[in-house]
């Protein structure tokens, strides 16, 4: 079957570095995303990573291994804004989107 | 960056009637777009996927005759949610492929209340 983990809830502080890690197991694999989604709103575009390595955007960066069906997304100077959930997901061989339940992060002063 | 439109945000409605919410994305192509359906606290479930001149596919369990979805062009898509009833009540939400560059972008959400 396929299948997404990551981690249900995390906590970290203002200012701090947090990093969220998302492992895969799909069949086949066009790419994975990462989206944040404050409650009670839609989820908002972050990353997508097709190939290995390092992507960096401003304070997020998202990291993919292929071989290792694994992923991180990395927050840096972390703002109390980014209280939210982060979601994992694989776009599977069929374009279909895989997702992960969601890694629920609270920051604290 | 991408843009892509959902309307209405939100809407009440009574049982037993339909309720078409619009999907648009705004700045560029989609073949693909998405519908997807979330509960309090859930993970997003998928619905449909719908391509643009043909037909959608829709996941089990997912009514077709229910959530009529119509893809009529590159950037707009509709469900309509037919013959609602106060279990459809929930935040739909749209996603539409960048068809050229292959990312995904969500709509805001349609909070459907049937009352």
């Amino acid at each position: 079957g396929q299948n997404i983990d990551q981690p249900t809830e995390m906590t970290a502080t203002e200012g701090a570095i947090v990093q969220i890690n998302c492992t895969y197991q799909t069949s086949g694999f066009n790419g994975l995303f990462w989206y944040q989604q404050h409650a009670g709103e839609a989820p908002t575009f972050l990353s997508y990573n097709v190939l290995d390595g390092l992507e960096e955007k401003g304070r997020f960066s998202s990291f993919l291994s292929r071989s290792k069906g694994y992923s991180y997304l990395l927050l840096k100077e972390l703002q109390m804004k980014d209280s939210a959930s982060y979601l994992c997901a694989v776009l599977d061989s069929n374009y279909q989107l895989i997702w992960g339940a969601g890694t629920k992060l609270i920051i604290k002063p | 960056g991408a843009v892509v439109s959902q309307h209405p945000s939100w809407v009440i409605c009574k049982s037993g009637t339909s309720v078409k919410i619009e999907c648009r994305s705004l700045d560029f192509q989609a073949t693909t777009m998405f519908w997807y359906r979330q509960f309090p606290k859930q993970s997003l479930m998928l619905m449909a996927t719908s391509n643009e001149g043909s037909k959608a596919t829709y996941e089990q369990g997912v009514e077709k005759d229910k959530f009529l979805i119509n893809h009529a062009s590159l950037t707009l898509s509709t469900l309509t949610v037919t013959s609602a009833h106060p279990e459809d009540s929930s935040f739909y939400i749209c996603s539409a492929r960048n068809s050229d560059r292959g990312e995904q972008y969500f709509g805001p959400g349609t909070r459907l209340t049937v009352t």
